[in-house]
C-alpha cells in the first residue's frame, strides 16, 4: 500500500513548455484534490475530484487542468509553463465526504521550477 | 467564506520547552478542524483533527489541541517539545464544502 504517490519528484520547465504532474493513490479513495504551496502562503487548492469523471475548480485554477478517468488517477496539466508558476505540488486524496473517521493523505511533493 | 489565520510566522522554542502555536478560524458554523505537520522536503502528516465533543483533542507526537469556539480558535499545544519536532505546523479548517482552507503556516525551530 504505497498510499498517494506523485512523479516526477523535481522538474525544470521552460517558459512556455508544457507538462503533466501524475498523482495516483491506491486506497480506493473517490475525493482527489491538487495543492500548490507557495513560501508563506500555506496551501492553495487548484483542482479537486469527487470521483471519475468529475472535476471542479478551486481557488487558484488559472493555467492549469485536470482529468480524472480513473478512480486512481488525478493528473495536473500545465500547457504553458510561467514563472508564477514555479511552486510545490502536492496531491492529496480522502476517501469521501468529511467524515470523523476519514482524513486526507497528501503525496510527497512535486517541485517545479519555470525559468 | 472559511478562512484560517495563524499569527505567527516563525517560533523558536528551547528543547524540553512548552509550545503552544496559535491558530483562529473564520466560519459561521461548527467547523472541523486540522493540525497538519510538513517536515522539510516532505508532504503533510495528520496530527490531529477537531469534530465534535469532547473540545482537547489528542493527536500524535504528544500534541494536543484545544477548541475554543467563544474565541475561534485551536491552538497547538505540547508540553515538552523535541528537537525532531522542527517543522512547519499548518493549521486547516472544513466546512461542509469538501476542501481544507489552510493557513500559512507556522515555522517551529527548536534549539538544543
Amino acid at each position: 500500500n504505497a498510499g498517494v504517490t506523485q512523479t516526477p519528484k523535481f522538474r525544470i520547465l521552460k517558459i512556455g513548455q508544457s507538462m503533466t504532474l501524475q498523482c495516483t493513490q491506491d486506497m480506493n479513495h473517490n475525493y482527489m484534490y491538487w495543492y500548490r504551496q507557495d513560501p508563506g502562503m500555506g496551501l492553495k487548492l487548484i483542482y479537486y475530484s469527487v470521483g471519475a469523471g468529475i472535476t471542479d475548480k478551486g481557488e487558484v485554477p488559472n493555467g492549469y487542468n485536470v482529468s480524472r478517468s480513473t478512480t486512481e488517477d488525478f493528473p495536473l496539466r500545465l500547457e504553458l509553463a510561467a514563472p508564477s508558476q514555479t511552486s510545490v505540488y502536492f496531491c492529496a486524496s480522502r476517501q469521501g465526504t468529511l467524515t470523523s473517521d476519514n482524513e486526507q493523505f497528501f503525496g510527497p511533493g512535486t517541485r517545479l521550477t519555470v525559468l | 467564506a472559511q478562512s484560517v489565520t495563524q499569527p505567527d510566522i516563525h517560533i523558536t522554542v528551547s528543547e524540553g520547552a512548552s509550545l503552544e502555536l496559535r491558530c483562529n478560524y473564520s466560519y459561521g458554523a461548527t467547523p472541523y478542524l486540522f493540525w497538519y505537520v510538513q517536515s522539510p522536503g516532505q508532504g503533510l502528516q495528520l496530527l490531529l483533527k477537531y469534530f465534535s465533543g469532547d473540545t482537547l483533542v489528542q493527536g500524535i507526537k504528544g500534541f494536543e489541541a484545544e477548541f475554543k469556539r467563544s474565541q475561534s480558535s485551536f491552538n497547538l499545544r505540547k508540553p515538552s517539545v523535541h528537537w525532531s519536532d522542527a517543522a512547519e505546523y499548518f493549521c486547516a479548517v472544513e466546512g461542509n464544502t469538501d476542501k481544507l482552507i489552510f493557513g500559512t503556516g507556522t515555522r517551529l525551530q527548536v534549539f538544543p
